[in-house]
């Protein structure tokens, strides 16, 4: 199993391009997360889905930010437009719920506004 | 104050010593969830408990669910166990609270 898998590992962008980030989940995972790591605040969950559809968006820090799951081996993090603010680790992580475990993390996405 | 505290924040131990990691909560919650970042910026999920006790290889978790209280212990400590570990309980659903980290440095 190749595990989670994040693109681009590393992303520099102007302040205002708009930014996507990718992660495809293993294979048979019904969960699938987005989180942010940064400094000051550590890692927090933005967004979650099951079975394709998204649970819990209230980590999703505004309306610049928007995810998207069309189907169970794909989910996209878009950012538009975008701030240096948004510099941070992006980590996509998913699950069996019943895995007792928890979770498998992608290598994660550093993103750079500039 | 923060809902989870981790101690101590920073640690260097010696290769072969014992090595214990807290996690004191404020909140109620069903489980806990140790995570472990490498250096290189890679999560590994460790455990994920609700009571009592894990052991994965080197690696003992415990919790304490009246006292709000987790630890991690790592028995023989290797230079490769050096990494950030992460305590994130939650109360049942999938928005855990997550610690500031404990940065753990084992010297040869």
């Amino acid at each position: 199993d190749a595990g989670v898998i994040q693109s681009p590992r590393h992303e520099v962008t102007e302040m205002g391009q708009e930014v996507t980030l990718r992660c495809k989940p293993i294979s048979g995972h019904d969960y699938l997360f987005w989180y942010r790591q940064t400094m000051m605040r550590g890692l927090e969950l933005l967004i979650y889905f099951n079975n394709n559809v998204p649970i819990d968006d209230s980590g999703m820090p505004e309306d610049r930010f928007s995810a998207k799951m069309p189907n169970a081996s794909f989910s996209t993090l878009k950012i538009q437009p975008s701030e240096p603010r948004d510099s941070a680790v992006y980590f996509c992580a998913s699950s069996l719920a019943a895995l007792p475990y928890g979770y498998t993390f992608g290598s994660g996405t550093r993103l750079t506004v500039v | 104050k923060n809902e989870v505290e981790q101690s101590p924040q920073n640690l260097t131990a010696q290769e072969g010593e014992f090595i214990t990691i807290n996690c004191s909560y404020s909140v109620g919650i069903s489980a806990l969830h140790w995570l472990q970042q490498h250096p290189g910026g890679g999560i590994v999920s460790l455990f994920m408990l609700s009571s009592g006790k894990k052991k994965h290889g080197r690696l003992i978790a415990t919790i304490n669910i009246q006292e709000k209280h987790s630890s991690l212990h790592i028995t023989a400590s290797h230079p490769r166990d050096s990494a950030v570990y992460i305590c994130a309980p939650t109360s049942g659903t999938y928005k855990y609270i997550f610690g500031t980290g404990t940065r753990l440095k084992v010297l040869a």
